[in-house]
């Protein structure tokens, strides 16, 4: 079973910033937090990814708490084509068993 | 850089037929993997291969399910025979290696069963 929880949809703006929440409280201190996205009819693609510190890249940052329960991860200026399912995945497993399970995700709708 | 090929995209049997989906990984990455996404839900793995051995089938439905990855490169998924719950999109994924955590994922393979 997916070790997060997240809400199932939100609405953003255009232009604005997208901010999309996940729970993983019962996340073990080696896990990785990973952000991947799925736009309609597409494979999921990877966004970002984070141990303890926050990390941005040219798509999003993530911002993880201190406690590492939960995690943010942030469109600064979403535009229509930011229209997709967010999946915030804890990778279980270390080394070369780690895996990747995916939860329900969250339906993110940018709006004009 | 070419991304992951499937093939077919879309494929509508009847059930108890059987099925094949072909994936031909990004050149050089060793680590592949087939999940399945019923509507509606996140994808799920079912199989995972490191070059053409396999690391991880715990959730691959044997008795109906196979994948082979025979020369650590391109990989085939079949169901034989397949049942209405078998309907979803079949994707593949590869990555560098088994340790890395960005997948790369193909477009799937949508099958319909009636």
């Amino acid at each position: 079973d997916a070790k997060t929880t997240q809400p199932p949809s939100m609405d953003c703006a255009e232009g604005r910033a997208a901010n999309l929440p996940c729970n993983h409280s019962t996340i073990s201190g080696n896990e990785y937090v990973y952000w991947y996205r799925q736009i309609h009819s597409q494979g999921p693609q990877y966004i970002i990814h984070g141990l303890k510190n926050n990390e941005t890249n040219e798509m999003a940052s993530l911002i993880i708490t201190e406690d590492r329960k939960s995690s943010t991860l942030i469109l600064p200026h979403a535009t229509l084509r930011d229209t997709a399912v967010y999946y915030c995945i804890v990778r279980v497993g270390s080394g070369n068993t780690g895996k990747l399970i995916f939860g329900q995700g969250t339906t993110l709708q940018v709006k004009p | 850089e070419a991304g992951v090929a499937q093939s077919p995209r879309y494929k509508i049997i009847e059930k108890r037929q059987s099925v094949a989906f072909w994936c031909n990984p990004i050149s050089g990455h060793a680590t592949l993997y087939w999940y399945q996404q019923i509507l509606g839900q996140g994808p799920k793995l079912l199989i995972q291969f490191q070059n053409n051995g396999v690391v991880d089938d715990s959730q691959l439905p044997k008795d109906r399910f196979s994948a082979e990855r025979l020369k650590g490169v391109d990989s085939t998924l079949k169901i034989q025979p397949a049942k209405l719950e078998d309907s979803a999109v079949y994707l593949c994924a590869s990555s560098l290696s088994p340790g890395a955590g960005e997948l790369f994922f193909g477009e799937g393979s949508r099958l319909t069963v009636l």
